[in-house]
């Protein structure tokens, strides 16, 4: 059953330090999203990569806020410096095409910043 | 911009009664609908799938519609289950780009 790996699960970081969350999209899906959830705003959008290219970050922190696809197997993440108010669970989706046949979902990686 | 509404934020219903959770859009030029659930501390899962040409799609005891004229969308869950205790998301894609809208859930809880 083909899915997204999402590493690491669970990350307690402390204020200022450099966090990195990486996604292994499935195999021939070749867009990947990152979302992040949070229990006041939901669901938001960050920014999302079609053929490893970046299609949008609008929804991104550009300041601190960084995300790659180094190759078609691997996304990354990055928020440096981190802030308490990045605590929240991002996950990573994949899909296959440009029409969207739907999404599929990481298990999360779970960021507490204190 | 896509607005995507889920109506009621929660619900409580005892265990076998039938149920039909309701999704609104407000841009009725979409190309598909997603339904999922996501379980408490859990990531989201697929449930089912609407393409635009389409009306509905069924999986076992869920039923999921789409009006695109009326921008609305229902799930319906037949013979509920405690185990069906999640909370469901519609998301629409209205970009052609893969990139859809969530709504905010609706909370379900069936009471054994």
């Amino acid at each position: 059953d083909a899915r997204v790996t999402q590493t690491p699960r669970h990350k307690v970081t402390e204020m200022g330090q450099e966090v990195t969350m990486r996604c292994q999209p499935i195999l021939g899906h070749n867009t990947v999203f990152w979302y992040r959830q949070t229990m006041m705003q939901g669901l938001e959008l960050l920014a999302y990569f079609r053929n490893r290219a970046p299609l949008d970050d609008s929804g991104m922190p550009k300041d601190r806020f960084s995300a790659e696809m180094p190759d078609a197997t691997l996304a990354t993440l990055k928020i440096q410096p981190s802030e308490p108010r990045d605590s929240a669970v991002y996950f990573c989706a994949s899909a296959e095409g440009a029409v969207g046949y739907g999404y599929t979902f990481g298990s999360g990686t779970r960021l507490t910043v204190v | 911009k896509q607005e995507v509404t889920q109506i009621p934020a929660a619900l409580s219903v005892p265990e076998g009664e039938n149920l039909v959770l309701n999704c609104s859009f407000t841009d009725s030029a979409i190309y598909n609908l997603q339904w999922f659930r996501q379980d408490p501390g859990k990531g989201l899962t697929s449930l089912l799938l609407i393409q635009s040409s389409q009306r509905e799609q069924t999986s076992g005891r869920l039923n999921a519609s789409l009006d695109k004229s009326s921008g609305r969308s229902t799930l319906y869950i037949a013979a509920s289950q405690p185990g069906d205790s999640a909370t469901y998301l519609c998301a629409v894609d209205d970009t052609n780009a893969g990139k859809s809208t969530f709504g905010d859930g609706t909370t379900l809880t069936v009471k054994p």
